[in-house]
């Protein structure tokens, strides 16, 4: 099947900073991509999907300013947490669609 | 809207026990049909699929049938193992699979030896 490639895969950084994370189709072309948070124990929610070359659209209850998406490209998308908190610790996963979507490996950020 | 029920875990197996776990969608059209598996410490993986009503999806072994008589998916092994054991998730997507996922809670499968 199609691989979906995340960097990094562990991320741990100040409270305040911002982090991005790199999300990116290696072997075919993601017009789509989307993005999901996980938390300990639970489902997959979806924060936003990504169309190359266009604004993300956001999910309810996801903050465009803090989680900022930016799809530049058919094999790259990247989401970039500013000024994190404590709370934006979690494990957050990228999906590119090829008629089904893949899935990458995905990043788990800690905000100390 | 749409969305997934699965039966609550975790469930715990011992090797080569047959497994079942129970799936039911909710959506307004036809629906594409999926199981994903994540191992620990690790992301997604399709496990297996369903397109249209009567479809039987199967891989390693696990197989699900898309009833929508009953809108279910229910996943069944005959014989699990301990790599097995992860966490198993029913989702659906509307129209096309370039439609986002919708995702079921997951249940967490542990097999024993």
């Amino acid at each position: 099947g199609a691989v979906v490639s995340q960097h990094p895969s562990r991320v741990i950084c100040k409270s305040g900073t911002s982090v991005k994370i790199e999300c990116r189709s290696l072997d075919f072309q993601a017009t789509t991509m989307f993005w999901y948070r996980q938390f300990p124990k639970q489902s997959l929610m979806l924060m936003a999907t990504s169309n190359e070359g266009s604004k993300a659209t956001y999910e309810q209850g996801v903050e465009k300013d803090k989680f900022l998406i930016n799809h530049a490209s058919l094999t790259l998308s990247t989401l970039t947490v500013t000024s994190a908190h404590p709370e934006d610790s979690s494990f957050y996963i990228c999906s590119g669609s090829q008629e089904t979507q893949y899935f990458g490996p995905g990043t788990r950020l800690l905000v100390l | 809207g749409n969305s997934v029920t699965q039966m609550e875990g975790p469930v715990t197996l011992s090797e080569e026990a047959f497994l079942t776990i129970n799936c039911t969608y909710t959506a307004t059209g036809y629906p594409s049909l999926f199981w994903y598996v994540q191992y620990p410490g690790e992301g997604l993986q399709l496990l297996l699929k369903a397109t249209k009503a009567d479809d039987k999806g199967s891989n390693k072994g696990f197989e699900a049938t898309y009833r929508k008589e009953t809108t279910s998916f229910h996943l069944e092994k005959g014989s699990v193992q301990v790599s097995d054991s992860a966490v198993y998730f029913c989702a659906l997507s509307e129209k096309t699979s370039y439609d986002k996922v919708i995702f079921g809670p997951g249940t967490s499968l542990s097999v024993i030896p």
